[in-house]
């Protein structure tokens, strides 16, 4: 079976602190894809990056920055230097190689920037 | 460019009533289509999703289910809501025919009282 696990509920920090949001999955594929998504308070989320699981480059997106390590199957999602606009619930996802692209949701991390 | 929409918008239904939820994806052809619903404070739950039209596959038992009448319209129904149907439903599309990412609508949100 497939699992994500974003352990951390809520992260309060102070504007141009950085922070780092937890993502842990399970998976016995060897082929699969990882997923970051950010639900502002509209609701709608929007996709952030795709990270398949041959390539374990991080990447950096602007302020944006992504930690993919098999070893520990973690795919922490770094914000430098943070602004008010960066608040929403973040959303680690997973999927296999099978079945129609099904996606697995973490719970999400609600993330609150302050000024 | 491809855009994905879900009405209604937001919508308060007493329990045992029906319920209609629609979703349609423009600029695309041929999509997976998917349901999913939060529950408040909680994750997205995948409820439906669908490869062609008239193929649904039920993720979770519940009294919800789904038709796909064309190729880019998504429909969401229940015969009568229950209490614990409240919630904020997600349509989402993904490509048919690759391992791309999935694109999400604005949402609805329903309140069954």
């Amino acid at each position: 079976a497939q699992k994500v696990t974003q352990a951390q509920t809520e992260i309060s920090v102070v504007e141009k602190e950085d922070v780092t949001l937890d993502c842990v999955y399970e998976t016995r594929d060897t082929t699969y894809y990882l997923f970051w998504y950010k639900q502002p308070p509209s609701g709608e989320l929007v996709f952030l990056i795709r990270r398949n699981s041959f390539d374990e480059q991080n990447e950096i997106s602007g302020r944006y920055s992504w930690n993919f390590q098999k070893s520990t199957s973690s795919f922490n999602f770094t914000i430098t230097a943070s602004q008010v606009v960066d608040s929403a619930v973040y959303f680690c996802a997973l999927r296999g190689i099978q079945g129609a692209q099904k996606l697995v949701f973490g719970q999400g991390t609600r993330l609150t920037i302050n000024p | 460019s491809q855009t994905i929409h879900q009405w209604p918008a937001t919508l308060v239904q007493p329990v045992g009533s029906p319920l209609s939820l629609e979703c349609t994806v423009e600029g695309t052809s041929n999509p997976n289509l998917y349901w999913y619903r939060q529950a408040a404070g909680r994750g997205l739950q995948l409820l439906f999703y669908s490869v062609g039209i008239g193929q649904i596959s039920s993720e979770v038992p519940q009294n919800l289910s789904a038709s796909r009448p064309q190729d880019r319209q998504f429909i969401l129904s229940s015969k009568k809501l229950l209490l614990s149907d409240s919630g904020f439903y997600l349509c989402a599309w993904s490509v048919g025919t690759s391992v791309d990412e999935q694109f999400f609508g604005p949402g609805t949100r329903l309140t069954v009282l």
